[in-house]
């Protein structure tokens, strides 16, 4: 399977814990984006990386958030002293940025689904 | 603040019928936008893809339009399939540089036999 993977498909923790996701992007794409989506809401934007540099991160992703991608392909998403409020649906995404400027098309993955309790 | 409203929020069909999915966005400058199909616990595929310069984009059953004056879009899905039943996502591409998309919250389509 060559689309977008991610790791776990279900995340179940308890309040105050802390929470690792990895994404494997397809492998020729240089762009790689994180959302969350709550449910019955469209995903919302909270970082993205083009190649190894995190080059915009969204209001939403607050300092217990952090996101990194190490060597411009996998990607992981932590969040320290999970709360309730962080239940939702993580998604990755991955594209191929083009010479023109314009966003190129974005794959997205299964997500990952965490649970707050 | 760029926003993408669709409605309705909800929808019921029988198999077989034809729908109409509405998207109004406020983004601008404007890239292209794009309709995502997105099954329960999935992440969204895309369905089409059009620039500001689109009026009519197809893929099978599905056909989007857009009118980039009145900034509003429609997917229209023909002959609906029991396989139809999802969340149908409007996406709109800022032209801004920033790589991010902006979505809109969905239509929850139940096709019934």
């Amino acid at each position: 399977d060559t689309g977008v993977s991610q790791d776990p498909r279900h995340k179940i923790t308890k309040r105050g814990q802390n929470v690792t996701f990895r994404c494997d992007p397809i492998s020729e794409h240089n762009r790689l984006y994180w959302y969350r989506q709550t449910l019955g809401q469209g995903p919302e934007f909270l970082t993205y990386f083009q190649n190894e540099a995190q080059l915009e991160k969204s209001r939403l992703l607050s300092d217990r958030f952090s996101a990194e991608r190490p060597k411009g392909s996998f990607s992981t998403l932590e969040i320290q002293r999970t709360e309730q409020g962080d239940s939702a649906m993580y998604l990755c995404a991955s594209s191929l940025a083009g010479g023109s400027g314009r966003s190129g098309e974005q794959f997205f993955g299964p997500g990952t689904r965490l649970t707050v309790l | 603040k760029n926003q993408v409203e669709q409605s309705p929020q909800s929808l019921i069909i029988l198999e077989g019928k034809n729908c109409t999915l509405q998207c109004n966005y406020t983004v601008s400058p404007f890239s292209n936008l794009r309709w995502y199909k997105q099954d329960t616990g999935r992440g969204p595929v895309s369905l089409t893809i059009m620039t500001f310069s689109e009026n009519t984009k197809s893929n099978g059953r599905y056909t989007a339009t857009l009118d980039a004056d009145t900034k509003q879009s429609s997917l229209h899905i023909t002959a609906s399939q029991l396989s139809d039943s999802a969340s149908y996502i409007c996406v709109v591409s800022p032209d801004t540089g920033r790589r991010a998309l902006t979505f809109g919250s969905g239509t929850r389509l139940q096709v019934q036999p």
